[in-house]
């Protein structure tokens, strides 16, 4: 079965420092893939998605992402943390006609 | 333009008891699917419904069904309550069957908790 896995389940950092979460996926072929936010007490919303060509997509807030297919990665960054992007992000892979989601990273930052 | 609205926001309900929890989609925006999101287990789709019709099913029992009225609003019901239905249920809406393009419109979700 086609999954995601979002190997850090919760991340501590200062701000300033610099973000990568990791998003790698288990589908070989043609993909959609997707980073979600959760703001707390917010909903969730589209931080960003690559469909086709620059594999490194740009997204709100300073977020970009890197799809690498050989790695079957997709993994979000962002040079500098800001205390608002406290939140939980998800990885999302569309492989056909449903959304596979991963388990989400929850994002600390502290001031 | 108005988000997707789900109604309640919050409730209680006790074992045995059913739900239904309801929801609006961005005008214009055909379908709509339902997931359950809990601390452990992350989001876990449920349904997705496009014109109406059932497009596609996760890995819940028969206790959880949903349907799809000609507005595109939707229900989902939840019969026979367990103490680990208690969850956020999240609606999103696209303008095509979702899977398709990925990018979901959520809402704030019902938080149900069952005692």
């Amino acid at each position: 079965a086609q999954s995601v896995s979002q190997h850090n389940h919760h991340v501590i950092l200062s701000e300033a420092a610099s973000l990568e979460l990791g998003c790698n996926y288990s589908y070989g072929g043609t993909v959609n893939l997707f980073w979600y936010v959760q703001y707390p007490g917010q909903h969730l919303q589209l931080l960003l998605k690559y469909f086709s060509g620059d594999p490194l997509v740009k997204g709100i807030k300073g977020f970009e992402a890197e799809f690498i297919k050989s790695k079957f990665s997709f993994n979000l960054r962002k040079p500098s943390v800001q205390w608002s992007d406290t939140a939980e992000y998800f990885c999302a892979v569309n492989s056909g006609y449903q959304l596979i989601w991963g388990a989400g990273t929850k994002l600390i930052i502290k001031p | 333009k108005a988000g997707v609205t789900q109604t309640p926001r919050y409730l209680i309900k006790t074992r045995g008891q059913q739900v239904t929890l309801s929801c609006s989609p961005i005008s214009g925006h055909r379908s709509v699917s339902w997931y359950q999101q809990t601390p452990g287990q992350g989001l876990q789709f449920l349904f997705e419904y496009f014109s109406e019709t059932q497009r596609n099913k996760g890995n819940f029992p028969g206790r959880f069904s949903g349907r799809q009225f000609s507005n595109s609003r939707s229900e989902m019901n939840v019969s026979t309550l367990e103490l680990g239905d208690s969850a956020l249920y999240l609606c999103a809406s696209s303008r095509s069957a979702g899977g398709d393009t990925g990018e979901l419109f959520f809402g704030e979700g019902s938080r149900l908790t069952v005692l």
